[in-house]
């Protein structure tokens, strides 16, 4: 059974950039897929993209150029990078994954506990 | 404005059954079987209730119940208790660069 632990929160200038970390343990970290997603205040589940077991990275039209996923296998720990931030990009960040050993690929079986990011001046 | 849409409330009393449907499109609901629902209560990680339209994970109350019907599914609750009282999100497969769509949750609240 897979957990995922996220960095602390953090307070960040318009224009700035963040990095969001999501360190697993338990299961064997590379048969994961770790998608992101954030929810804004008091809003729905977004999806900002994912990176595959084998290292490759997706993401959402929306964050194209501005988001970097990335994995780091000896720590166990795939990275969130998101560059630019403005006042919108308030929310909650999540990362996620599906069972690798469950029949459902397209289940968001583990989560971490969220990392909240403000953008203020 | 979210991918699929949702009611943005519904509510139901103690013991009775509530309906939320979530609408899509031919791209989405309407094309794959991969419809899932997630619970999330107040300050906490959202959890999955449903999934693959009409599957439940080990563990969740067969009173969660889910269907599709062309590009519309919906999550019934039967039996509604307390605990039930949440938002629920329903999310949905949309092709490779769209793989996770979501829609704006229901707030449900029992009565």
């Amino acid at each position: 059974q897979m957990q995922l632990e996220q960095s602390g929160a953090e307070v960040m200038k318009p224009g700035s950039s963040v990095k969001v970390a999501c360190e697993a343990s338990g299961g064997t970290f590379n048969t994961y897929t770790l998608i992101w997603l954030r929810q804004a205040p008091g809003q729905g589940l977004e999806w900002m993209g994912e990176i595959s077991p084998l290292g490759a990275s997706k993401y959402a039209q929306k964050f194209q150029g501005r988001v970097t996923i990335s994995a780091d296998d000896s720590s166990r720990t795939v990275y969130m990078e998101v560059t630019n931030l403005q006042f919108e990009d308030t929310a909650m960040y999540y990362c996620a994954s599906p069972n690798p050993y469950s029949s459902c690929w397209h289940c968001l079986d583990f989560w971490g506990q969220g990392t909240p990011i403000t953008v203020s001046s | 404005q979210s991918a699929l849409t949702q009611p943005p409330s519904a509510s139901g009393s103690l013991g009775q059954s509530v309906t939320i449907s979530c609408t899509g499109t031919s791209s989405d609901i309407g094309g794959f079987t991969y419809v899932s629902w997630y619970q999330q209560h107040p300050g906490k990680v959202p959890k999955l209730i449903i999934y693959e339209v009409s599957q439940r994970p080990s563990g969740v109350p067969d009173r969660f119940s889910g269907s599709q019907s062309d590009n519309v599914a919906s999550l019934i609750v039967s039996g509604l208790q307390a605990d039930d009282e949440a938002v629920y999100y329903c999310c949905a497969y949309g092709g490779t660069t769209n793989p996770w769509l979501f829609g704006g949750g229901t707030k449900l609240t029992v009565l």
